[in-house]
């Protein structure tokens, strides 16, 4: 069982947006702002996407986005595309030096 | 280019010590900038962090795995290790090494090696 909660599936359809939400604690993600989100594509290494919440690494397109209130964190893919299509997990840090994931939310493009 | 290579046997006996080092390419490893550290990910399931290490030696662990867990770093060489102690098949996991920013941005990881997948298993 993973330490921080999200949906197992998301869909949506060319153009649209699409929320992906990761809930944990006030010890996690209502706590700090070291909320990381990732991309993995099947059989590849995770990439990630967004960093301390809401920044994007240089490369990462401005339609994706993250954001939190309270315990929970969300990533907003805009105008999706079809390569968006992939798993996408988050992390959070957590007390005493824990680094924690959540399970994983498989994005379907329609 | 940085580069993250993971190296090690792929099947490990149960109860026996599960052995992977990373060579790192195109950087070095002893640097203030970065810690150097492991995450797996069971077969069709979610990614977990193991441990990360500095270039001083200075490590953090996963609680759940810190009884049986020694990441080290061997600067000579370029390259750090990981060992997890008593493995079983619930250890059986692609295992990536990565690596991290130290300081303010140490709990994301934007580095990634291109996976190792271990089996423990008789």
């Amino acid at each position: 069982q993973s330490a921080l909660t999200q949906p197992p599936s998301a869909s949506g359809s060319p153009g649209q947006s699409v929320t992906i939400s990761c809930t944990g604690t006030s010890r996690d993600v209502g706590g700090y702002d070291h909320v990381s989100w990732y991309q993995q594509y099947p059989g590849k290494a995770p990439k990630l996407m967004i960093y301390e919440v809401s920044k994007r690494p240089s490369g990462v397109p401005d339609r994706f986005s993250g954001s939190k209130s309270g315990n929970t964190a969300s990533l907003t893919v805009s105008g999706l595309q079809a390569e968006d299509g992939a798993d996408y997990y988050c992390s959070s840090y957590a007390d005493s030096y824990n680094l924690v994931f959540g399970g994983g939310t498989k994005l379907t493009v329609l | 280019q940085l580069q993250l290579q993971e190296s090690g046997p792929g099947l490990v006996k149960p109860s026996e010590t599960l052995s992977l080092t990373c060579i790192v390419s195109g950087g070095s490893i002893s640097g203030s900038d970065y810690y150097w550290g492991w995450i797996r990910q069971p077969p069709g399931k979610g990614l977990e962090w193991i441990g990360s290490v500095y270039y001083t030696g200075t490590t953090y662990y996963s609680p759940s795995l810190r009884s049986r867990v020694t990441i080290s770093v061997d600067t000579s060489k370029n390259q750090f290790s990981l060992r997890l102690n008593s493995a079983t098949a619930a250890d059986t996991a692609m295992y990536f090494c990565a690596r991290q920013r130290s300081g303010v941005q140490l709990w994301s990881v934007p580095a990634w090696g291109q996976g190792a997948l271990v089996s423990v298993s008789s």
